[in-house]
């Protein structure tokens, strides 16, 4: 089993549909969880962090589930603009203690279509 | 304030050659971490240097290598260059080891 897994997708919505990603993880030692968007032949930008308590950034709601071990993006009222692929980064401590290794989904690609 | 820099942009090596890129963060980071992406994965983490020491190694072979400077800029050597080591080289850089990480554009590496 891969340490964080996502679905590939591609996820085809209609502009306004309301959209959610999983992310599973392996390691019940994680410790810190991300969204990050890449855009094409871009580099990936930080979306969000990731709390317990759950999470909320105008169109966009992230949630972790400790106890299945997954982290979700929901989007709502998905605009054209949010075409990307949405990658998940899950952080869990090395085994000398001493640093966070993160560990990156393959991505998970959104279109929007019109 | 200037985002995560990398240098080049792209290169060009032939197997069995050797390269190296250039990263320097933001302002005021001090942890660089350098990761390999490849076409249709996600960024697979290679190092991480906190004020100049290595703080994190993923699983990548001796042939990769990396070192931080006093200024905190960052670079990444890979000897004995192979075909399946064409990507995107990444480096993000962040506060702390376990604070946000920021990515840099990338070099985009092809090795003939």
């Amino acid at each position: 089993r891969k340490e964080v897994e996502q679905d590939p997708g591609p996820f085809n919505v209609p502009e306004g549909a309301t959209v959610a990603f999983n992310c599973t993880y392996s390691n019940s030692a994680s410790q810190s969880f991300f969204w990050y968007r890449q855009d094409c032949r871009k580099e990936p930008k930080l979306l969000m962090s990731v709390y317990s308590s759950g999470n909320e950034d105008g169109r966009f709601t992230a949630q972790l589930n400790r106890a299945s071990q997954y982290i979700s993006l929901l989007i709502r009222d998905s605009k054209l603009s949010d075409s990307a692929t949405y990658l998940c980064v899950v952080n869990t401590i090395s085994r000398s203690g001493g640093s966070y290794i993160p560990t990156f989904g393959r991505g998970t690609s959104l279109i929007v279509h019109p | 304030d200037a985002g995560v820099t990398q240098s080049p942009t792209h290169l060009i090596k032939t197997r069995g050659q050797h390269v190296t890129l250039r990263c320097s963060p933001i302002s005021g980071h001090k942890s660089v971490s350098w990761y390999q992406q490849v076409l249709g994965q996600g960024p697979q983490f290679i190092f991480q240097y906190y004020e100049k020491e290595e703080r994190g190694r993923g699983n990548f072979p001796d042939r990769f290598s990396a070192r931080q400077f006093p200024n905190y800029s960052s670079e990444l050597n890979v000897n004995a260059l192979l075909l399946g080591d064409s990507a995107l080289y990444l480096c993000a850089s962040g506060q702390g080891p376990q604070e946000t990480q920021y990515f840099g554009p990338g070099t985009r590496l092809l090795v003939l």
